[in-house]
């Protein structure tokens, strides 16, 4: 059964600066990955959509990573803004099902 | 881009009331629609599987007789909670994508809010 872990489940950081999401994930059996992002009360927003042969993708200020092999992924968020405070989800593809990680719930202090 | 349309947004009901929330994309064919369902600070959790002119299929442990799942056209699924009870109150989102879900990404709804008093 593949499982979805994302590290840390919360972090906070100062407007302008760079930051690193991680998301892991047990089988590497996977068609593709996607970063989302959700608002409170909201539903979810696709960022990202990296295919399993890729190894990045590059979206304005995002960029997301992806080592299949390790299991791995980064969403990198350049010069941090305040509306960029919101849960992030990393979900993998698999078996035609998502998985979805555990998120982390990002804010940006002013 | 596409469009998921998700209505109602929020509900709010008595006990044993059954509730349908539907699920439309706006601007493409959807042959497989999903249902998820987000309790507080939690993930999405996979409930069904929405197939258009078939079953859906359920995760283990979702109750199919509880949440009856319809996929009548190419683009509109609907999840009908029945009986609600307490315990139901949750986030539900449906998500679509144009082809299959591996080569596409998948769009969401904004999410059915459902809080049973």
């Amino acid at each position: 059964k593949q499982e979805v872990t994302q590290i840390p489940a919360a972090l906070s950081v100062p407007e302008g600066e760079n930051l690193v999401l991680n998301c892991s994930f047990t089988d590497s059996a996977i068609y593709n990955l996607q970063w989302f992002r959700q608002d409170p009360g909201k539903g979810l927003t696709s960022l990202l959509l990296i295919q399993s042969s890729q190894r990045e993708q590059t979206s304005g200020r995002l960029n997301a990573s992806l080592d299949k092999s390790s299991g791995r992924s980064t969403l990198y968020i350049a010069a941090s803004q305040p509306g960029d405070s919101a849960t992030y989800l990393c979900a993998v593809i698999g078996n035609e099902k998502l998985t979805f990680g555990t998120g982390t719930r990002l804010t940006i202090i002013p | 881009g596409a469009v998921v349309s998700q209505h109602p947004s929020w509900v709010i009901c008595k006990s044993g009331t059954s509730v349908k929330i539907e699920c439309r994309s706006l601007d493409f064919q959807a042959t497989t629609m999903f249902w998820y369902r987000q309790f507080p600070k939690q993930s999405l959790m996979l409930m069904a599987t929405s197939n258009e002119g078939s079953k859906a299929t359920y995760e283990q442990g979702v109750e199919k007789d509880k949440f009856l799942i319809n996929h009548a056209s190419l683009t509109l699924s609907t999840l009908t909670v029945t009986s609600a009870h307490p315990e139901d109150s949750s986030f539900y989102i449906c998500s679509a994508s144009r082809r299959q879900m591996m080569n596409q990404p998948q769009h969401f709804g904004d999410g059915t809010r459902l809080s049973i008093l």
